[in-house]
Formats: structure tokens, C-alpha cells, sequence
């Protein structure tokens, strides 16, 4: 089952532009990690927000964590046509037997040249 | 760079078929998990194991579906018989420890006619 949903399904932009997305959840987490598919292919993990953190940078992505209202949002910064992929959210609980990530559904960004 | 071996890429099988698919993942990881992708949706973790042991296999659909990682290095996933719902991808990540950051093979796309 999915945990996560993600907003919006789809996003095409101008390369030079920001991209958001955003990702609410359903229970509480230890930390929400987000990745990117390109076309059929692996996932690539891009950064990791514990549930004590409300914000981390890593190079152009900003991830902000909102545990009240059990929300992610990841901000792309001067998109390149390099970051047209998939980009998901996941969230996972570690303790005694759950240990695990539930992914969300995905956004599709298109950036175009 | 270290990377999760998969194969093989692409796989078409008939109905009623067995199929089995192959993952080395990178050298020392204790943690390997196999995710089950359908077109549009995230991955959901079918199997995950802990060295040689299995330690979540909530998701997988036993009566079809077999997953094995004997020595605690490289791991199978069988399915016997195929049926038309599984066409989907089969992603392979592996972990140094449970909880750790996740990195995934490009997968094995699976098309069952």
C-alpha cells in the first residue's frame, strides 16, 4: 500500500525554473527520504529529512518537513533538462519489526529546454 | 562507484510460466529488499533480508512468489506460475544495515503475454 500521495502527478517546466512537489503522509515517521526514476530505471536516493528536522539543503534541492500537518515539499532550484524524471517520496518507521519504506506515487517532471 | 547487479533487464514470459530473477547487491551490504513496481505507481516492498534471514515478507504473495538469499550475498525471486498481474518491475535495493540508505539496481522489467 502507498503512503504517501504526491502533488502535483505531473509538472513541466522551462529549464532555469523551480520545481515543487509536495508529499503528505498518513502516520508518524523517523525520516522521509526523497528519490528520483529515470525512465525505467532504478530509483536514485536524493536526500534524507529526520522527523526532528524541518528543512535540509543538499547542492540545488531544498526539502522542508512539516510533521503537524505530515508534509514534505522538495524545491529543484534552476532546473537543467537533466532532472526530467520521476521523483518520490518515502517514509519510513524503524523499531522492532517495522523497517521498511513506503514510497508515495510520484511526481513526473518534465523540464524542458 | 559500487552498484546492485541485476538480471536480467527485460523479461517476456507466457502465463502460467516460472520466472526468476537475479540480484547481487553492492559488496558488504547486510540489507536487501526486493520492490515491486507497477507502471505509475512507487515501489512496494514484496521481501526484505537481513543477511540470510527474512525478516518482512508481509507483501509477498506466497502462494506464487519465492524469494531466497542463501549464503546472504546474492538473492533470487522466483515467481511459478506467472500471471498476467504481474507485469510490472522488479527493483532489487541493498542497505549496509537496516535503516540505511537504500541503493537500487536498474531493475528487471517484467512482461507476462
Amino acid at each position: 500500500s502507498q503512503q504517501g500521495e504526491e502533488d502535483p502527478q505531473a509538472l513541466s517546466i522551462q529549464e532555469g525554473e523551480n520545481a515543487t512537489m509536495n508529499c503528505s503522509y498518513k502516520t508518524s515517521i523517523n525520516n522521509l527520504q526523497w528519490y528520483r526514476q529515470n525512465s525505467g530505471r532504478g530509483l536514485v536516493h536524493l536526500i534524507l529529512i529526520r522527523s526532528n528536522e524541518r528543512e535540509k539543503h543538499s547542492g540545488r534541492l531544498r526539502v522542508t518537513l512539516d510533521t503537524s500537518k505530515k508534509s514534505s515539499s522538495l524545491l529543484i532550484t534552476a532546473s537543467r533538462a537533466a532532472d526530467t524524471a520521476s521523483y518520490f517520496c518515502a517514509t519510513a518507521l524503524y523499531g522492532g519489526a517495522t523497517n521498511k519504506l513506503i514510497f508515495g506515487t510520484g511526481t513526473l517532471l518534465a523540464v524542458q529546454p | 562507484e559500487a552498484e546492485v547487479a541485476q538480471s536480467p533487464r527485460y523479461k517476456i514470459t507466457e502465463k502460467s510460466q516460472a520466472v526468476a530473477f537475479w540480484c547481487d547487491p553492492i559488496s558488504g551490504h547486510a540489507t536487501l529488499y526486493w520492490y515491486r513496481q507497477i507502471l505509475g505507481q512507487g515501489p512496494e516492498l514484496l521481501v526484505q533480508f537481513q543477511d540470510e534471514s527474512v525478516v518482512d515478507d508481509s507483501q509477498l504473495p506466497k502462494d506464487r512468489f519465492s524469494a531466497e538469499r542463501l549464503k546472504g550475498v546474492d538473492s533470487t525471486l522466483k515467481i511459478q506460475p506467472a500471471e498476467l498481474g504481474d507485469s510490472a518491475m522488479y527493483l532489487c535495493a541493498s542497505s549496509t544495515r537496516r535503516g540505511g540508505t537504500q541503493y537500487f539496481g536498474p531493475g528487471t522489467r517484467l512482461t507476462v503475454l
